[in-house]
């Protein structure tokens, strides 16, 4: 069984600039939620997407977006890139969401995007 | 508050030493808890979770965790160290607040040092 695969692994960007990441869960899991990783924040949630509809939203800007396709699988965006936006970005997949989510993800190996 | 601590940033163990990972947490309700460990360059792997039952929880690689409801902790715990166990360890627990879609808050992360 496939795992989580993100797409691309690595990517330099410069400030200013705009970015696409893409994340395909595993077959049947119809969650779908976004994480930012650098050393001194840890892991910040970003967002959640379930059958096509935002679940939930963490504290960022609306520079960051993000949406699933019928396939599940899910694209974030961010605008104006900021050298602040460096980091690793994780995807995470699940097979349900809210009151039945046992907690358990599926985690990709990232994203890593360098802002200049 | 819905909150979970990891009061280490470090923890350094020699190999065939016995080894923990602290975390404490601070939810409404009966908490689920989880640990995940992240090796270099890789995304996060689901190591164990609480949710009810025996209060230590046995999970993969020989790791386990006891659940200690008085304390507020949920301590991953190895009997015998290895040099692979080297990675950065979470804990995480879910958000029980009506509106947040069940989704897990993190701690900050405890990297493990394991030296031959």
């Amino acid at each position: 069984k496939a795992g989580v695969t993100q797409t691309p692994r690595y990517l330099i960007k410069t400030r200013g600039q705009q970015v696409t990441l893409s994340c395909s869960p595993i077959s049947g899991h119809r969650s779908v939620s976004w994480y930012q990783q650098t050393p001194g924040q840890g892991l910040q949630f970003l967002f959640e997407y379930f059958s096509e509809t935002q679940r939930n939203k963490g504290n960022f800007p609306g520079r960051f977006s993000g949406r699933q396709f019928s396939n599940s699988r899910s694209e974030m965006n961010v605008s104006t890139l900021e050298l602040g936006d460096s980091a690793l970005y994780l995807c995470a997949s699940s097979k349900t969401s809210g009151d039945t989510n046992t907690g358990e993800l599926f985690f990709g190996e990232g994203s890593r995007l360098t802002v200049l | 508050a819905q909150s979970v601590a990891q009061p280490e940033d470090q923890v350094n163990v020699a190999e065939g030493n016995p080894l923990t990972v602290k975390c404490t947490y601070s939810v409404s309700g009966n908490p689920y808890l989880f640990w995940y460990v992240q090796y270099p360059n890789r995304g996060l792997q689901f190591l164990l979770k609480y949710i009810t039952g025996d209060n230590l929880v046995k999970g993969s690689y020989g790791f386990e965790a006891e659940f200690n409801k008085s304390q507020t902790s949920f301590h991953l715990k190895k009997p015998s160290a290895l040099v692979s166990d080297s990675a950065l360890y979470f804990c995480a627990v879910r958000d029980e607040r009506t509106g947040n879609n069940r989704k897990l808050i993190w701690g900050l992360g405890t990297s493990l040092a394991v030296n031959p």
